[in-house]
């Protein structure tokens, strides 16, 4: 089955700063990659997502990039604010396979230092 | 449009009881699923279904037993609690395949002593 790996698990950034979380997966037949953002006591809200067919996909100050050769994908987070203080989750999926639900990573704490 | 509702928000078992995990969604989503979330392991599949009638098992379905007999509707059921089965658990429907788009429930935390 897939196996999806992300780091780091804690990142501690300066507000205004960029942050970066990077995730990896296993599977060369996965082809849609979420990317999940949970606030404390809330469940997971999608923020983007990627198809393999695409190499980066953008969204204000978000932005996620895919290598299909390297099998990893990123979440890039730009001018950092207070309110993006939460827990990140990258996960992967074979969007029209027979099974239907995604694989995530362990998650990433990010930090917004004021 | 409430989304995906889950009911209740906490619960505590004793070890050996059954109970029923709540589900219910009004976007007229054919997938649905469960995920079960648990400190430093992310978030984990135990069931999932790709429309009424249909059901199919996850990463971690032992324990756990669903059924589908509305589009609106996914239920959880622990049969036996264990201590194990402690954990935050996470109801999500998607209107496409491979869960693409799936919106999440708020959880139900539960806890089994």
């Amino acid at each position: 089955g897939e196996n999806v790996e992300q780091h780091p698990s804690t990142l501690s950034v300066q507000e205004g700063d960029s942050a970066v979380i990077k995730c990896t997966y296993s599977d060369s037949a996965s082809n849609y990659f979420p990317w999940y953002k949970q606030e404390l006591g809330k469940g997971p809200q999608l923020i983007i997502d990627i198809r393999s067919n695409v190499g980066e996909k953008k969204d204000q100050r978000i932005a996620v990039t895919l290598n299909k050769t390297a099998k990893h994908f990123s979440l890039h987070i730009t001018e950092t604010q207070p309110e993006d203080s939460a827990v990140y989750f990258c996960a992967a999926s074979s969007a029209g396979g027979g099974a239907d639900g995604l694989t995530f990573g362990k998650g990433t704490h990010l930090i917004i230092q004021p | 449009n409430a989304g995906v509702t889950q009911t209740p928000k906490f619960q505590v078992l004793k070890t050996g009881q059954s109970m029923t995990l709540q589900c219910a969604q009004d976007m007229n989503h054919e997938y649905m699923s469960w995920y079960r979330q648990d400190p430093g392991m992310g978030l984990r599949l135990i069931h999932y279904s790709v429309g009424a009638g249909i059901t199919d098992q996850g990463e971690v379905p032992n324990g756990y037993n669903v059924s589908r007999s509305t589009t609106e509707d996914f239920p959880l059921r622990l049969l036996s609690a264990a201590p194990s089965q402690t954990s935050v658990y996470f109801c999500a429907s998607s209107y496409g395949s491979g869960a693409v788009g799936y919106t999440f429930g708020s959880g139900t935390r539960l806890t089994v002593v």
